[in-house]
């Protein structure tokens, strides 16, 4: 089993839509979570950092579910703009696993008009 | 602010061959990684500096050295080039080493 896991898709949204999907992660001790936006051919851009209380900045909203050991990210009010990669990062927390983020693969995201 | 820059953008080389890969941060950044990047596989760390003068693998190391020459730099090196090298190559940095990581626009390395 890989340690983060996406569901690749890809996601096709009609403009204006909502889309939601997960990242699974398998070390409970993980500590730190972000969401990575990646277009094609282009570095990951951050995107958000995860909070356990959860967080939201404008259309995009992420969530953490430590019980089930995984994070989410929703989209509001989708944009064409919005069709990329969305990668997910966590760092396991542990001490002989500094500094390492454990990438999904990536979930795409399709916004059509 | 640049941020984090990589050299080249693009390279190819031939089997057997070594090369280079350059990467700077003006960010004033502790930590500083290799990353690369195949289609399915997401990202795999190579290795990483936690602080300057201090380096240490990652996931997939074999094939691979690299230099953390003062705070701002981090090269990698590939001694002698293998196809199953051929991939696009991130460097990243983070202030701290939980932190979010910022990433440089990749080299793109085809190894024939």
């Amino acid at each position: 089993r890989k340690e983060v896991e996406q569901d690749p898709g890809p996601f096709n949204v009609p403009e204006g839509a909502t889309v939601a999907f997960n990242c699974t992660y398998s070390n409970s001790a993980s500590q730190s979570f972000f969401w990575y936006r990646q277009d094609c051919r282009k570095e990951p851009k951050l995107l958000m950092s995860v909070y356990s209380s959860g967080n939201e900045d404008g259309r995009f909203t992420a969530q953490l579910n430590r019980a089930s050991q995984y994070i989410s990210l929703l989209i509001r009010d989708s944009k064409l703009s919005d069709s990329a990669t969305y990668l997910c990062a966590v760092n396991k927390g542990t001490t002989d696993s500094w500094g390492k983020l454990q990438f999904g693969a990536g979930t795409q995201v399709v916004v059509t008009p | 602010n640049a941020g984090v820059t990589q050299t080249p953008k693009f390279q190819v080389l031939k089997t057997g061959q070594s090369m280079t890969l350059q990467c700077a941060q003006d960010m004033n950044h502790n930590s500083m990684y290799w990353y690369r990047q195949d289609p399915g596989m997401g990202l795999r760390l190579i290795y990483y500096s936690a602080s300057e003068g201090t380096t240490d693998k990652g996931e997939v190391p074999n094939g691979y050295n690299v230099s953390r020459l003062n705070k701002r730099e981090f090269s990698l090196r590939l001694e002698s080039a293998a196809p199953s090298q051929t991939s696009v190559y991130f460097c990243a940095s983070s202030e701290r080493g939980q932190g979010e990581q910022y990433f440089g626009p990749g080299t793109r390395l085809t190894v024939t």
